[in-house]
C-alpha cells in the first residue's frame, strides 16, 4: 500500500501568514493527489483535486503544486476560517489512502 | 440536491457486527460513482474502508478485508457496511461519501459527504 506523510503534524500562523504544507508519497502518484480542509465535527471538505485543481467555490487563496512523489499545499494570506485540519489523500492506487493531518492553529 | 446520511445503531458490543446504511438522496445511486465508506478514529486521522459501485462490485481496504462487506440496494437508493468481529479498535465515526470524476480526466475525489455517525464498541 502507498504511505502518505504529511508535514508539519500541526503548525501555528497568524492572520494573513503564507502557509505551506506537505505531503509526501512513498511512490509516484503522478498528480493523483487531493487536499481536503476538516474542521471540528465536520465532514471534511475538497479544496484541491488532481494536485493543482481547485475545487469550484474553493477561494483562490488555496493553491496546490506537485506531482510523482512531492506535493504541497499553500494558503497565500490565512483567513480566520481557514483554521482546522488538512489532509492529502492519493487516488492512483487502492487502498486510496490519506496523510496523517496538519492541524492549523491560531499563533 | 443530492445528500448521503448514515444511519445505524451508536453502540456495538464487542465481537458482534457493525452495520451501517448510507442513503442517497436527492438523486440515483445507480450512477457513475464509487459508493464509499471511511471512518476517523476520536481525534484522528482518516482511514478509507472501501467502496461499492452500483454493478455491486467492490474493493476493500486489505487491512479490513477478512472482516468487512459494502453492499448496494439499487431499490433503495442505498449501500451498506457491515464489519464482524468488532473490537474497541473499531471505535470511531463512520461516514459516507461519493468518490466521483467530475471532468473525467481521471481524477477522483470526494464531492459529498455524510455528516457521519459515531459508532461505539463497547460491552
Amino acid at each position: 500500500d502507498i504511505q502518505m506523510t504529511q508535514s508539519p503534524p500541526s503548525l501555528s500562523a497568524s492572520i494573513g501568514d503564507r502557509v505551506t504544507i506537505t505531503c509526501r508519497a512513498s511512490q509516484s502518484i503522478n498528480t493523483y493527489l487531493n487536499w481536503y480542509q476538516q474542521k471540528p465535527g465536520k465532514a471534511p471538505k475538497v479544496l484541491i483535486y488532481g494536485a493543482s485543481s481547485l475545487q469550484s467555490g474553493v477561494p483562490s487563496r488555496f493553491s496546490g503544486s506537485g506531482s510523482g512523489t512531492d506535493f504541497t499545499l499553500t494558503i497565500s494570506s490565512l483567513q480566520p476560517e481557514d483554521f482546522a485540519t488538512y489532509y492529502c489523500q492519493q487516488t492512483y492506487y487502492a487502498p486510496r489512502a490519506f496523510g496523517g493531518g496538519t492541524k492549523v492553529e491560531i499563533k | 440536491q443530492v445528500q448521503l446520511q448514515e444511519s445505524g445503531p451508536g453502540l456495538v458490543k464487542p465481537s458482534q457486527t457493525l452495520s451501517l446504511t448510507c442513503t442517497v438522496s436527492g438523486g440515483s445511486i445507480s450512477s457513475d460513482y464509487y459508493w464509499t465508506w471511511i471512518r476517523q478514529h476520536p481525534g484522528k486521522g482518516l482511514e478509507w474502508i472501501g467502496y461499492v459501485y452500483y454493478s455491486g462490485s467492490t474493493y476493500y481496504n486489505p487491512s479490513l478485508k477478512s472482516r468487512l462487506s459494502i453492499s448496494v440496494d439499487t431499490s433503495k437508493n442505498q449501500f451498506s457496511l457491515k464489519l464482524s468481529s468488532v473490537t474497541a479498535a473499531d471505535t470511531a465515526v463512520y461516514y459516507c461519501a461519493r468518490d466521483a470524476d467530475h471532468d473525467y480526466s481521471g481524477n477522483f475525489f470526494f464531492d459529498l459527504w455524510g455528516q457521519g455517525t459515531l459508532v461505539t464498541v463497547s460491552s
